[in-house]
């Protein structure tokens, strides 16, 4: 089974400002097969970024996500308010799995 | 737009089957991939299993032996059964539709299920 670890695993930043969120894996991750979804307090998540750098239908380009092997990562280019939410990881390749979620805060 | 809508019981008992149905709306379930993910209160996301319509079918290790997903195209639903359920299984849970396996394009609404007595 890949273990994925995503770090920190709470941010506070204002408004604006540049966050950006990694996610480690175990062993080594196919680009194709990981993904980033974003969650909201009582909502279903929401893909953001599938193939590790593929943006789902619909997500703002403030979203963007990079990486290969072991070490991936979601950029929020600059942060709005409604950003607030947690985002998890995900690889699909061998097995699925997700990671234990970073949870962004807005100052 | 696709629309996933999951149903069942809220509350199932530990040691009896917990079994999930989900009606898809906007899309036939005889194309895409079909998921089932929870959330146990509070905490992140797992994986359960997933499907395509033909038949094949992929399942968590923790959890193979106790879950089954399946399709019923005539009624454009798929299902989930997880057998012998405890406390641990408390969770919501959310069928999902993926372009590739296992991914999460488009989500329902989630349903909590409690297992207790």
């Amino acid at each position: 089974e890949i273990v994925l670890t995503q770090s920190p695993g709470t941010l506070s930043l204002s408004p604006g400002e540049r966050v950006t969120l990694s996610c480690r894996a175990s062993q080594s991750v196919s680009s194709t097969y990981l993904g980033w979804y974003q969650q909201k307090p009582g909502q279903a998540p929401r893909l953001l970024i599938h193939g590790a750098s593929s943006r789902a239908t619909g997500i703002p380009e403030r979203f963007s996500g990079s990486g290969s092997g072991t070490d991936f990562t979601l950029t929020i280019s600059r942060l709005e308010p409604e950003d607030s939410a947690v985002y998890y990881c995900q690889q699909y390749g061998s097995s699925l799995s997700f990671g234990g979620g970073t949870k962004v805060e807005i100052k | 737009q696709v629309q996933l809508q999951e149903s069942g019981p809220g509350l199932v008992k530990p040691s009896e089957t917990l079994s999930l149905t989900c009606t898809v709306s906007g899309d036939s379930v005889t194309s895409y991939y079909w998921s089932w993910i929870r959330q146990p209160p509070g905490r992140g996301l797992e994986w359960i299993g997933y499907m395509y319509y033909s038949g094949s079918t992929n399942y968590n290790p923790s959890l193979r032996g106790r879950v089954t997903v399946s399709v019923v195209t005539s009624k454009n639903q798929f299902s989930l059964r997880l057998s012998s359920a405890t406390a641990a299984d408390t969770a919501v849970y959310y069928c999902v539709r993926g372009h590739t396996p296992g991914i999460g394009d488009n989500w329902g609404q989630g349903t909590l299920v409690t297992v207790s007595s």
